[in-house]
């Protein structure tokens, strides 16, 4: 029933661990995005995948990857945690060549 | 980058109160959306307006894509508790292929009973 889901919803790790968080969109869209929002709940864009396709790369650290394995799911491995990268991710998706994007509930990233 | 003023950036009303924000660019858009983050939720897509000029509805919202494509507003009647939250306008920018939104620093809205 849920359209945009991630996995975890909390994750608590310390600096220095590897951590992936999974998206996984029912709604049939062709794009995916990573978004973070931080403390202040900014919300910035960090990755943007088409059909599989990176579309939109921000300036974020290479220690952040992300994989789409098909265009239903994008996953965001995070390498070397350091304590900025707390914060809370959200996944969204939308169609093709649209501005309409649909979020998930978040994964509250806590490095400590 | 492209940089949208969102305001105010908190209000306190009183339940049945009327209540508008608004979001303005240096910058065109071609679209303004308007979400709302409930606490500890992601933000949930309310209205999208596709059209200059365009005054568009959903139950006690209305929002508006002002005529310079520069901004945009948000009214909500009557307010109601459940209408507590961070409201987050986002736009569309005119030209670029790859459809990325930039989203305003939101207005956290309070409501007491």
């Amino acid at each position: 029933d849920t359209a945009v889901s991630q996995t975890p919803k909390y994750l608590v790790t310390q600096m220095g661990n590897d951590k992936s968080i999974k998206c996984e969109q029912n709604l049939g869209h062709d794009t995916m995005y990573w978004y973070k929002q931080d403390s202040k709940k900014f919300l910035k864009i960090m990755f943007s995948y088409n059909n599989k396709e990176l579309i939109i790369n921000e300036t974020v650290p290479n220690r952040f990857s992300p994989k789409s394995p098909d265009k239903a799911h994008l996953n965001l491995h995070i390498n070397s945690l350091e304590l900025g990268d707390s914060a809370v991710y959200f996944c969204a998706s939308s169609h093709l060549q649209g501005y309409e994007q649909y979020f998930g509930p978040g994964t509250r990233l806590t490095v400590t | 980058g492209q940089q949208l003023n969102q305001s105010p950036q908190s209000m306190f009303i009183q339940e049945g109160e009327d209540v508008s924000m608004n979001c303005t660019s240096s910058s065109i858009f071609n679209t303004w959306l308007w979400y709302k983050q409930d606490p500890g939720e992601g933000p949930v897509l309310l209205i999208a307006l596709y059209k200059a000029g365009e005054l568009t509805s959903n139950g006690r919202l209305t929002a508006q894509f002002g005529i310079t494509r520069k901004d945009s507003f948000l009214n909500i009647s009557a307010s109601i508790p459940s209408d507590v939250g961070i409201y987050f306008c986002a736009g569309g920018p005119e030209g670029g292929s790859n459809y990325k939104l930039t989203f305003g620093k939101g207005t956290l809205l309070t409501v007491n009973p």
